[in-house]
């Protein structure tokens, strides 16, 4: 059983472009939230995906947009990339509407590196 | 608004003594509890929750977290420390008001000495 996947693992990109990161959530699972996380700190929650809508955004600009598939994977695209986006980029998924009770399973995370 | 303080950044303990990592929250509501570890170029793994249950959770590798309502805290603890347990420890707190969002603490690096 796979859990969380994603892709690429690392990508260095230039100041000013645009980039899509991927993620396939864990068998079974139909929603997927998106974090970025700067070093040395925690998560920062940018939105989550279910039945293919954005559900929630966190404080991020519409530079950041996603996307859910039909078979519940997703990507994140990043627009204009400024240096202060590079940042290590965790997807989660887990069942359901979120309650009090769900549990959420990470992927590895991308490493986004803006140059 | 919910939030979660973790009191410390870096802790430091010998390998074979007890860890003790601190969480203090805050909250509107009854409050579910988190906390997740992350191992160098890994993903984030949950250790354990509180889901106002028992007050005494027991999670993974050992690993234990008390629930004290008295005093918004949610402290992870270890009776013996293990070199592989190093690694960065994150105490999350669930926000009902907002959709069920997670709410991080800004994470404490757990540093094992042999």
């Amino acid at each position: 059983d796979a859990g969380v996947t994603q892709s690429p693992t690392h990508l260095i990109k230039t100041r000013g472009q645009q980039v899509t990161l991927r993620c396939s959530p864990k068998s079974g699972h139909d929603t997927v939230s998106w974090y970025q996380q700067a070093l040395g700190q925690g998560p920062q929650f940018i939105f989550q995906y279910y039945e293919e809508e954005e559900r929630q955004r966190g404080n991020f600009p519409d530079r950041f947009s996603g996307h859910q598939f039909p078979n519940y994977s997703s990507e994140l695209n990043v627009n204009a990339l400024l240096l202060g986006d590079s940042a290590l980029y965790l997807c989660a998924s887990s069942l359901g509407r979120p309650t009090g009770n769900t549990e959420a399973f990470f992927g590895q995370g991308t490493r986004l590196t803006v140059v | 608004a919910q939030s979660v303080t973790q009191l410390d950044s870096h802790v430091s303990v010998s390998e074979g003594t007890p860890v003790l990592l601190r969480c203090n929250y805050s909250s509107s509501y009854s409050p579910s509890l988190f906390w997740y570890v992350q191992h160098p170029n890994k993903g984030l793994q949950l250790l354990l929750k509180y889901t106002s249950a028992a007050t005494l959770v027991k999670g993974i590798n050992g690993f234990e977290a008390e629930f004290k309502k008295s005093e918004t805290s949610f402290h992870l603890t270890k009776p013996s420390a293990h070199m592989s347990d190093a690694a960065e420890y994150f105490c999350v707190v669930i926000q009902p008001g907002s959709n069920y969002q997670l709410i991080w603490g800004a994470g404490t690096k757990l540093i094992i000495k042999p």
